[in-house]
């Protein structure tokens, strides 16, 4: 199947700086990504999703000035955690999807804010 | 609106026995249905999908659903368990196309342990 590249698988910041996460698809053109929390034991939560060149969906609930997404290209997107806080610290995944097709993961970052 | 139901958040066999995980399904139109796997601290894989063709449909590793429309079920089932098949299980259906996009919503998970 397709592959999602995402990047880093962890990371390690202090409370109050910015993050970056990329979501890479290697293989096709991901006109549209979406991007996921997870929180321990619990199931996947949508945060938003992105269309190439548009600008994001966010999901109710979710602040689009703490999580910002950049969608600029057909095989990148990426994820903005500014200022973070502890309660910030999850699992976030993204998925990557071509056209009406299937959708692919990325392995997941791992963000812990200490 | 759509969604799904995992019946079981826990999970529990022994190697080499069947594998029942349960899901129940809400949809007001004819669902795309998929079952995911989850090892721990990875992304997801995904197992098999449902889409309006056979009603049973074989994944991989083994795995097999049944989309059974009468019960709004969607069971995913293993006849012999293996111990590399301990993870967690995510039902998941997408969404009706509206706002541009349509999504995919997870159920809560199943907690799938294999012992020896």
């Amino acid at each position: 199947g397709a592959v999602v590249s995402q990047h880093p698988s962890r990371v390690i910041c202090k409370s109050g700086t910015s993050v970056k996460i990329e979501c890479r698809s290697l293989d096709f053109q991901a006109t549209t990504m979406f991007w996921y929390r997870q929180f321990p034991k619990q199931s996947l939560m949508l945060m938003a999703t992105s269309n190439e060149g548009s600008k994001a969906t966010y999901e109710q609930g979710v602040e689009k000035d703490k999580f910002l997404i950049n969608h600029a290209s057909l095989t990148l997107s990426t994820l903005t955690v500014t200022s973070a806080h502890p309660e910030d610290s999850s699992f976030y995944i993204c998925s990557a999807r071509e056209g009406t097709g299937e959708a692919f993961f990325g392995q997941g970052t791992r963000l812990t804010v200490v | 609106a759509q969604s799904v139901t995992q019946l079981d958040s826990h999970v529990s066999v022994s190697e080499g026995t069947p594998v029942l995980l349960r899901c129940n399904y809400s949809s007001s139109y004819s669902p795309s249905l998929f079952w995911y796997v989850q090892h721990p601290n990875k992304g997801l894989q995904l197992l098999l999908k449902y889409t309006s063709a056979a009603t049973l449909v074989k994944g991989i590793n083994g795995f097999e659903a049944e989309f059974k429309k009468s019960e709004t079920s969607f069971h995913l089932t293993k006849p012999s368990a293996h111990m590399s098949d301990a993870a967690e299980y995510f039902c998941v259906v997408r969404s009706q196309f509206s706002g541009g996009y349509n999504k995919l919503i997870f159920g809560a998970g199943t907690r799938l342990a294999v012992h020896p």
